[in-house]
């Protein structure tokens, strides 16, 4: 298995774009997570989906912020418009579920807005 | 609100030596906890888990101990070689979190030649 493939590893838009971040979970996970990492606050937990339906979205920061998840092997993240503090590594992750197996990250795509 | 804190945002250790990174939380619901560790231009990768069953768990080089009274868990490497040199998170989830982990701030390790 090829893991879990984010796309575009990196991104540099300027501000006031929109800005579409895409992941393919691993084959048969049937939970998602989108988390972002920040010097400031670590990794945060953005939005996490269990068989492709939006369960927490509590982390969005705001309403620029919206995540989709069409069918169990796709995923987006999207920005707009885009803004500077933005800018960090944003980190998608899948999972069997259940207490045992973790997450099982991509790569990630590091965005920054100037 | 954190619920899971790394309190020492980075620690050097010299080759050979043991490194202890730490860890606390406040939910006392969690009931299963985690180590990642991250190097850089990658994501973070499963290394060694602990269920509150348990109060220790091995593997191999590492070991974690889990201190549920305290809500305290720490990471025990020994011993330290320079490939360990990254960024180590720790993640706590279970109880009322379902499937979601919720990972401290990170630990960056250096383990000096």
């Amino acid at each position: 298995d090829a893991g879990v493939i984010q796309s575009p590893r990196h991104e540099v838009t300027e501000m006031g774009q929109e800005v579409t971040l895409r992941c393919k979970p691993i084959s048969g996970h049937n939970s998602l997570f989108w988390y972002r990492q920040t010097m400031m606050r670590g990794l945060e937990l953005l939005i996490y989906f269990n068989n492709n339906v939006p369960i927490d979205d509590s982390g969005m920061p705001e309403d620029r912020f919206s995540a989709k998840m069409p069918n169990a092997s796709f995923s987006t993240l999207k920005i707009q418009p885009s803004e500077p503090r933005d800018s960090a590594v944003y980190f998608c992750a899948s999972s069997l579920g259940g207490q045992a197996y973790g997450y099982t990250f991509g790569s990630g795509t590091r965005l920054t807005v100037v | 609100d954190q619920q899971v804190k790394q309190n020492s945002p980075s620690l050097s250790v010299q080759e050979g030596r043991i490194s202890i990174l730490n860890c606390d939380y406040t939910n006392s619901m969690f009931d299963y906890f985690l180590w990642y560790k991250k190097y850089p231009a990658e994501g973070p990768t499963f290394l060694i888990s602990i269920s509150s069953i348990k109060d220790k768990n091995e593997d191999g080089r590492f070991t974690v101990f889990l201190n549920k009274s305290a809500k305290h868990l720490s990471l025990h490497i020994v011993p330290s070689q320079p490939g360990d040199s990254a960024v180590y998170f720790c993640a706590a989830g279970g109880g009322n979190a379902g499937n979601m982990l919720t990972f401290g701030g990170g630990t960056r390790l250096m383990v000096k030649p």
